[in-house]
């Protein structure tokens, strides 16, 4: 069974760069997709983005200028960065498995989730 | 103000059956698979239903989904105190070129 185990700041100023880290146990990294939801303190899902094992990647148009999601096939790692954070960038992250198709487009679901890192941005 | 709209809350008694909507337009839901999710205070969301009605491994009957045209629902019957959590909906929206999410609706079982 895959298991998601993030690592990261949780703790940053304004305009640093959050950077978080997705390892990937128990199961195969190449053929499915990875990506980064972030919930608000409100509650709400916010997608980030997504890659495919082939690199690819898909990012919020809300959040393109400011993001990097990057794969790392022999340490089965998956990464996020994050320019220029505000407060409003606060909340909950989660790196999440993402089935693929035959064609290797990414489905537009998350069969299983890390455990999630707070990330709070304060001055 | 999230894409997808779905009640903030519902309740019901052990036992009983319950049904959460999820209402989008023809850029999202109409147009691509829904899927469910269930997250309980302080853990990561769980996936429920994927591709409109299809269970995980290891996800109960209990839990279904169901879509038609804009909108879609998800039904838990045989209600148990361990379902007591919020509900996420989710798919692809092909105008934002984003995966959007609903609110969430807070599930109480009395």
């Amino acid at each position: 069974q895959v298991q998601l185990q993030q690592r990261g700041a949780g703790l940053l100023k304004p305009s640093e760069t959050l950077s978080l880290t997705c390892a990937v146990y128990g199961g195969s990294f190449a053929g499915y997709c990875w990506s980064w939801i972030r919930q608000s303190p409100g509650k709400e899902l916010v997608w980030i983005g997504e890659i495919n094992h082939s690199g690819s990647t898909k990012y919020n148009p809300s959040l393109k200028s400011r993001v990097t999601i990057s794969i790392d096939m022999p340490k089965n790692e998956v990464s996020l960065r994050l320019t220029s954070v505000t407060a409003a960038d606060t909340g909950v992250y989660y790196c999440a498995k993402m089935p693929a198709s035959v064609t290797l487009n990414c489905k537009s679901y998350m069969d299983v989730w890390g455990t999630g890192t707070t990330v709070t941005v304060s001055s | 103000q999230s894409v997808l709209t779905q009640p903030p809350s519902v309740s019901a008694a052990p036992g009983q059956k319950v049904t959460i909507s999820c209402s989008g337009s023809n850029s999202n839901i109409g147009n691509n698979y829904l899927s469910w999710y269930q997250q309980v205070p302080g853990k990561a969301p769980k996936l429920l239903i994927y591709e409109n009605n299809k269970r995980p491994s290891g996800i109960p009957d209990r839990f279904s989904g169901s879509k038609s045209g804009t909108s879609a629902t998800l039904g838990i019957t045989g209600l148990q105190t361990v379902d007591e959590a919020v509900y996420f909906c989710g798919t692809w929206d092909a105008s934002l070129s984003v995966v959007v999410f609903g609110g969430g609706t807070m599930l109480t079982v009395l």
